[in-house]
């Protein structure tokens, strides 16, 4: 059973900022939050991860909801470059990383 | 830093032949590498789990017989496609989770496209 839900396709205007949802409503105390992208052709590149509180790098904003039975991954201000397959992962440490279909987001100029 | 790189990057190969596709991490060292496949418009598949110096793991359905992989090394795991078909091409990545105590996070590499004529 898939342990997350996320949107199949969105849409985000250039300059703007990407509110990628995921919903993790079976998420258990010791599972994390991971975020992967995957550009067209090549290997999943990591973004970020979070247990309860919310995170942040060069890449992107984690927010994790209180309950965290969802979460919202954001880049600030979407590029082009930034038109990928995100990949919402729910895993306990040193589980294995199991991919579902992921979230196809547009960046449109 | 965590680069993983893979080779080679794309093959083409005959029916009937054997291919071999290394994975490598660049700077940390690996206890633990995974193989996936890729085909057109689909998520990742996990194929097996490597540890370093102890036979791979193989995920439900997959063939340990025809998809060997081997990691003799903290920094190296190879997967050999054996007696390839058209219906094993695909796009097969590696992942390595470096031996750092404290992360478990996993790095991917770029990826190998097959395809079997």
């Amino acid at each position: 059973d898939a342990k997350t839900t996320q949107p199949p396709s969105m849409d985000c205007a250039e300059g703007r900022a990407a509110n990628l949802p995921c919903n993790h409503s079976t998420i258990s105390g010791n599972e994390y939050v991971y975020w992967y992208r995957q550009i067209h052709s090549q290997g999943p590149q990591y973004i970020i991860h979070g247990l309860k509180n919310n995170e942040t790098n060069e890449m992107a904003s984690l927010i994790i909801t209180e309950d965290r039975k969802s979460s919202t991954l954001i880049l600030p201000h979407a590029t082009l470059r930034d038109t990928a397959v995100y990949y919402c992962i729910v895993r306990a440490s040193y589980d294995k990383v199991i991919f579902g279909p992921g979230t196809s987001l547009s960046v449109i100029p | 830093g965590a680069v993983v790189s893979q080779h080679p990057s794309w093959v083409i190969c005959k029916s009937g032949t054997s291919v071999k596709i290394e994975c490598r991490s660049l700077d940390f060292q690996a206890t633990t590498m995974f193989w996936y496949r890729q085909f057109p418009k689909q998520s990742l598949m996990l194929m097996a789990t490597s540890n370093e110096g102890s036979k791979a793991t193989y995920e439900q359905g997959v063939e340990k017989d025809k998809f060997l992989i081997n990691h003799a090394s903290l920094t190296l795991s190879t997967l050999t496609v054996t007696s390839a078909h058209p219906e094993d091409s695909s796009f097969y990545i590696c992942s390595a989770r470096p031996r750092t105590s404290g992360t478990d996070t996993q790095y991917f590499g770029p990826g190998t496209r097959l395809t079997v004529l």
